[in-house]
């Protein structure tokens, strides 16, 4: 079946550096991804949409200063954490849909522990 | 965004059938019903998604109701590994600009005892 591969799975970063998550959709197209974060005992939060070619989407309350979407090619797009601080520690998980079949299922990343000290 | 309810948690014994009930009574026409489902410490995995007729797959079933207020996810017979959370998602796809985000709730924590 298809996949979505996010890399890396875990990371330690020291707060005020900037670190990078990848999202890949391994074997099909997708213009559209999603970036969440997830905190411990908490659901999914959607943080943002990452359109292909052009800006991405954010939601209400989310910094995009911050939190820095790249989406260059069909099967890549990037969320970077900048100036991190403890507080961004979280889980982030990705997600994408082959692109034109929005009726069909989503597909998750396995996501990324981010740990700020 | 449409939204939907579900019981914080349920219990079931291993080899025993599993309903899972979902409230869903804005859902639009253009809205399907997905379910996904998130074992500790990994993204979410598919499990199921329909529009209006009851849908089968090797993982679960799904019920839909007529006026499709309501879904109940079925697992025939639920093993320790199905021991997660399941997410009852409405996914709006028509309609210029859609994106097709899923928007999750609280979920159902299910818990299956040997």
């Amino acid at each position: 079946g298809a996949v979505v591969s996010q890399h890396p799975s875990r990371v330690i970063c020291k707060s005020g550096t900037s670190v990078k998550i990848e999202c890949r959709s391994l074997d099909f197209q997708a213009t559209t991804m999603f970036w969440y974060r997830q905190f411990p005992k908490q659901s999914l939060m959607l943080m943002a949409t990452s359109n292909e070619g052009s800006k991405a989407t954010y939601e209400q309350g989310v910094e995009k200063d911050k939190f820095l979407i790249n989406h260059a090619s069909l099967t890549l797009s990037t969320l970077t954490v900048t100036s991190a601080h403890p507080e961004d520690s979280s889980f982030y998980i990705c997600s994408a849909t082959r692109q034109g079949l929005l009726n069909t299922e989503a597909f998750f990343g396995q996501g990324t522990r981010l740990t700020v000290v | 965004d449409a939204k939907t309810t579900q019981p914080n948690s349920m219990e079931s014994n291993e080899e025993e059938p599993v309903h899972l009930p979902c409230n869903h009574s804005t859902i639009s026409g253009t809205d399907y019903i997905h379910w996904y489902r998130q074992l500790p410490s990994q993204g979410p995995e598919y499990v199921i998604h329909g529009l209006t007729s009851n849908v089968n797959n090797r993982m679960a079933s799904l019920a839909i109701a007529e006026d499709r207020k309501s879904s109940t996810l079925i697992l025939h017979r639920a093993t320790l590994r199905d021991a997660a959370v399941y997410y009852c998602i409405l996914r709006d796809v028509w309609g210029s600009g859609n994106t097709g985000k899923l928007i999750f709730g609280q979920g159902t924590t299910l818990q299956v005892k040997p």
